[in-house]
């Protein structure tokens, strides 16, 4: 099993409905972060939690909720989906402890029409 | 000025040659470096991190330049199985919780 798990891997919704998208790890780290990516603009942070209890907004976070429900798990939620917001959607994790960089889940891709 | 530049590429390069990959990034506070790889529609990839004296593993060679705050990474000898997009990684200050991200230079290896 992959130690980064998101779902679903691709995903078609309409506009204004609300979808989740899930993310789970078996690394036991403590650091999770949902990041976006569009051609031509990279990688960029929506929103990234320290533990259970710390949640923090990233640089694109209107539009985004989050969640941590364990120390596994951070879900993202679009509350009203809108066409801009299709795009390929990465959750990762990473270890203060260790200089390892981070470790990425296979990515969900979002259509919303 | 961008965190994190690179050239965008595509570098279109035929097996068995030498390319570079040049990066430079804003924030001299910056301490932890990184290339990370990305194959098409995939997740990215830790290829190495960048250390001060420059290393290397295998074909790849990372070098870092502190005082022009440049990045290279050098891969010799080129595969087809090379061809992707390499990302150029920065991680500002030992307790920063965020990794910078530049917009990935493409590499197409021809036969």
């Amino acid at each position: 099993d992959a130690d980064v798990t998101q779902t679903p891997r691709n995903r078609i919704t309409k506009t204004g409905k609300r979808i989740m998208l899930e993310c789970s790890q078996t690394k036991g780290h403590d650091r999770m972060y949902w990041y976006r990516q569009d051609p031509g603009l990279g990688l960029r942070l929506i929103y990234y939690s320290f533990d259970v209890k710390d949640i923090n907004k990233g640089e694109i976070s209107d539009g985004y909720s989050v969640s941590r429900q364990a120390q596994a798990k951070f879900s993202l939620s679009l509350e009203s989906a809108i066409p801009n917001q299709t795009a390929l959607y990465f959750c990762a994790t990473s270890d203060l402890t260790r200089n390892y960089g981070y470790t990425f889940g296979s990515g969900t891709r979002l259509t919303v029409v | 000025r961008k965190e994190v530049e690179q050239d965008p590429g595509p570098f279109n390069v035929p097996e068995g040659a030498t390319v570079a990959f040049n990066c430079t990034y804003s924030n001299s506070a910056s301490q932890s470096f990184f290339w990370y790889r990305q194959d098409c529609r995939k997740e990215p990839k830790l290829l190495m991190s960048v250390y001060s004296s420059g290393n290397e593993d295998g074909r790849f060679t990372a070098q870092l330049n502190r005082a022009s705050q440049y990045i290279s990474l050098l891969i010799r000898d080129s595969k087809l199985s090379d061809s992707a997009t390499y990302l150029c990684v920065v991680k500002s200050g030992a307790g920063s919780y965020q990794l910078t991200f530049g917009k990935g230079t493409k590499l197409s290896v021809i036969p």
